[in-house]
């Protein structure tokens, strides 16, 4: 099982939206909705900002949102802020030999 | 508040073993599934393996890297899940961080703990 596809860097200005794409195969990405998003600082744990493909946990902010489209997956944040510089994970469930798999991870810089 | 507190990393030679701890509260343990996932220097998050709750047979899934050297396992009384690490290897260098699963999401990480193999 292959990680999932994204972009190794994002940037954008404060107040702009950016988006980060995920992509799999219809084994993973493409065949449920059990896409999640996750959010690293440097040295710290990932926190889980989208679950489902669209669905933020209690405290994660609206401008964090997520959708899917065939086999690719993507977070968009909206505003962007300096306290989203970060790295990012997409996840999937898979129906392949391991359940779960992550993406390559994009690093957000906020310019 | 859920919590999760890893233990038991620290500097291992290859082909020692070595395990780690992760201590729940917050919630009741027994009922969710738990999960590791490790991070390798600078790289990115590899999944490792997984424990169902005894409601499902407590059963365990684990990646392809660490079949048949890694072994998880769980004490519901004592709210504790275990990652059993033997053979290691350097490439097994990372931090190893101990997960809540709930269907399809990793909804709560400890803080992580460093293993270093290395002779």
């Amino acid at each position: 099982q292959s990680a999932l596809t994204q972009p190794a860097s994002v940037s954008g200005s404060p107040g702009q939206s950016i988006t980060i794409s995920c992509t799999g195969t219809s084994s993973d990405v493409g065949g449920y909705n059990y896409v999640s998003w996750y959010q690293q600082h440097p040295g710290k744990a990932p926190k889980l900002m989208i679950y489902d493909v669209s669905n933020r946990p209690s405290g994660v902010s609206n401008r964090f949102s997520g959708s899917k489209s065939g086999n690719t997956a993507s977070l968009t944040i909206s505003g962007l802020q300096a306290e989203d510089e970060a790295d990012y994970y997409c996840s999937s469930y898979t129906s392949s030999s391991i359940p779960y798999v992550f993406g390559t991870g994009t690093k957000v810089t906020v310019l | 508040e859920v919590q999760l507190v890893e233990s038991g990393g620290g500097l291992v030679q290859p082909g020692r073993s070595l395990r780690l701890s992760c201590t729940a509260s917050g919630f009741t343990f027994g009922d969710y599934a738990m999960s590791w996932v490790r991070q390798a220097p600078g790289k990115g998050l590899e999944w490792v393996g997984f424990i169902r709750s005894k409601a499902y047979g407590g059963t365990t899934e684990y990646a392809a890297s660490v079949k048949g050297r890694f072994t998880i396992s769980r004490d519901d009384s004592k709210s504790i899940a275990y990652l059993q690490m033997n053979s290691l290897k350097t490439e097994d260098t990372a931090v190893y961080y101990c997960t809540r699963i709930r269907v399809g999401r990793f909804d709560y990480w400890g803080q992580g703990t460093l293993v270093t193999v290395s002779s």
